[in-house]
């Protein structure tokens, strides 16, 4: 089946780093990425979908200066996490469809669980 | 109010038992997925449909599109389905339920 790779797994860093978080279709050409965050014992949130050579799509909430998304291949989604603060700590996930977007299955990372001191 | 509402949120079983997950939500869809979120976080996607019934070895997953009701049943419920089962309605954009935690005790 198709499979989401997501890395790295986990991330301990100072605030104030930048953090990039990597999400790639292995075996399958993904138009359209999409970005999650989860709280613990809460709900996924999207963030923003990610199209394959244009802009991201942000939702409501969620700044675009801070979580930049670039996608720049078929097979490869990046989330960074810029100036990164102690707030931002949070479980990031990825899912990735083929063409035709919310309708299409979803095939989702392993996530990747951000902790910042 | 969450547009796609989950019952229970919590369920406890012993090994072997039948298992109902209930999601409802409160605008229209074309699709909706069941997803199974594993203690680690690491998600599987179930099942997707748009109307009828769908079934996977132990696991049914149902859906009323006029009711905006769907349904994830799972049968001889063991251990390893112990996870968080989420509802996602597909439309313009996912939109996913407040979560249902299982626990099956063997």
């Amino acid at each position: 089946g198709a499979v989401v790779s997501q890395h790295p797994s986990w991330v301990i860093c100072k605030s104030g780093t930048s953090v990039k978080i990597e999400c790639r279709s292995l075996d399958f050409q993904a138009t359209t990425m999409f970005w999650y965050r989860q709280f613990p014992k809460q709900s996924l949130m999207l963030m923003a979908t990610s199209n394959e050579g244009s802009k991201a799509t942000y939702e409501q909430g969620v700044e675009k200066d801070k979580f930049l998304i670039n996608h720049a291949s078929l097979t490869l989604s990046t989330l960074t996490v810029t100036s990164a603060h102690p707030e931002d700590s949070s479980f990031y996930i990825c899912s990735a469809s083929n063409p035709g977007g919310y309708n299409q299955p979803q095939h989702f990372g392993d996530g990747t669980r951000l902790s910042i001191l | 109010k969450n547009e796609v509402e989950q019952s229970p949120q919590n369920l406890t079983a012993q090994e072997g038992e039948f298992i109902t997950i209930n999601c409802s939500y409160s605008v229209g869809i074309s699709a909706l997925h069941w997803l199974q979120q594993h203690p680690g976080g690491g998600i599987v996607s179930l099942f997707m449909l748009s109307s009828g019934k769908k079934k996977h070895g132990r696991l049914i997953a149902t859906i009323n599109i006029q009711e905006k009701h769907s349904s994830l049943h799972i049968t001889a419920s063991h251990p390893r389905d112990s996870a968080v089962y989420i509802c996602t309605r597909n439309t313009d954009k996912l939109i996913f339920g407040t979560g249902t935690r299982l626990q099956v005790f063997p």
